[in-house]
């Protein structure tokens, strides 16, 4: 399984403004993906994200919001934009492992927007 | 449209007893399912998942059972113990799309 950093863990931000999380990975992968976990709530998939091409966005989910980087094989941003108190969420990146479609997740980033 | 349903929300077990969740899928495109565990403050860590081409995989106390005609999987944890106390997340993967599709939740507790 792959080892995944997120930075920052948690932050705690003022609504109107936006802020970048870090997906760093140990190994070199092809798909990353962005989740979204509410408060004590399942997961929600936001997009995908393949190194070398725009990432997909699934329903609910719009690219001024949330805009992602996938530089290269090991790293990606979500940038939460002109955040609200409704954004206060865990964000998780995960990636898909060697072993075809298992996915292995990061530790999450802790948003709380005041 | 929840994709994946998960029950129940909470279950209690004692010790050593069997702990089972069940999920119900709607997407018949869903070629992949797996269970993760997850604990306060960190992330769903993998635990076992199956193929729809097999009805049931172990993986130590893990069991998943998956029934291909009824669209139902379920996760059996043998002797349960204090340590697996945590939420445990159906999943489903697949119709076009990379990323997983989330049951909501259940919070497993076991009792000593």
């Amino acid at each position: 399984s792959a080892v995944i950093s997120q930075k920052p863990s948690r932050d705690i931000c003022q609504r109107g403004t936006s802020l970048t999380i870090q997906c760093q990975v140990d190994s070199q992968v092809t798909m990353m993906f962005w989740y979204r976990q509410q408060p004590g709530q399942s997961l929600t998939l936001i997009a995908t994200a393949n190194q070398g091409s725009e990432a997909t966005y699934e329903s609910g989910f719009v690219i001024d919001k949330f805009p992602i980087s996938r530089p290269n094989l090991t790293f990606s941003t979500l940038t939460v934009s002109n955040m609200s108190p409704e954004d206060s969420s865990i964000y998780l990146c995960s990636v898909e492992g060697g072993r075809t479609y298992e996915q292995y997740f990061g530790p999450g980033t802790r948003l709380t927007v005041t | 449209q929840q994709q994946v349903k998960q029950s129940p929300q909470s279950l209690i077990v004692q010790k050593g007893g069997i702990s089972i969740i069940n999920c119900a899928y709607e997407n018949t495109a869903f070629d992949y399912f797996p269970w993760y565990q997850q604990f306060p403050g960190k992330g769903p860590a993998l635990l076992i998942a199956i193929r729809p081409d097999v009805s049931e995989k172990k993986e130590g106390r893990f069991t998943i059972s998956f029934n291909k005609s009824a669209k139902q999987f379920s996760l059996h944890i043998m002797d349960s113990q204090p340590g697996d106390s945590a939420t445990y997340f159906c999943a489903a993967r697949g119709g076009g799309a990379d990323g997983l599709t989330f049951g909501k939740g259940t919070h497993l507790i076991i009792q000593p």
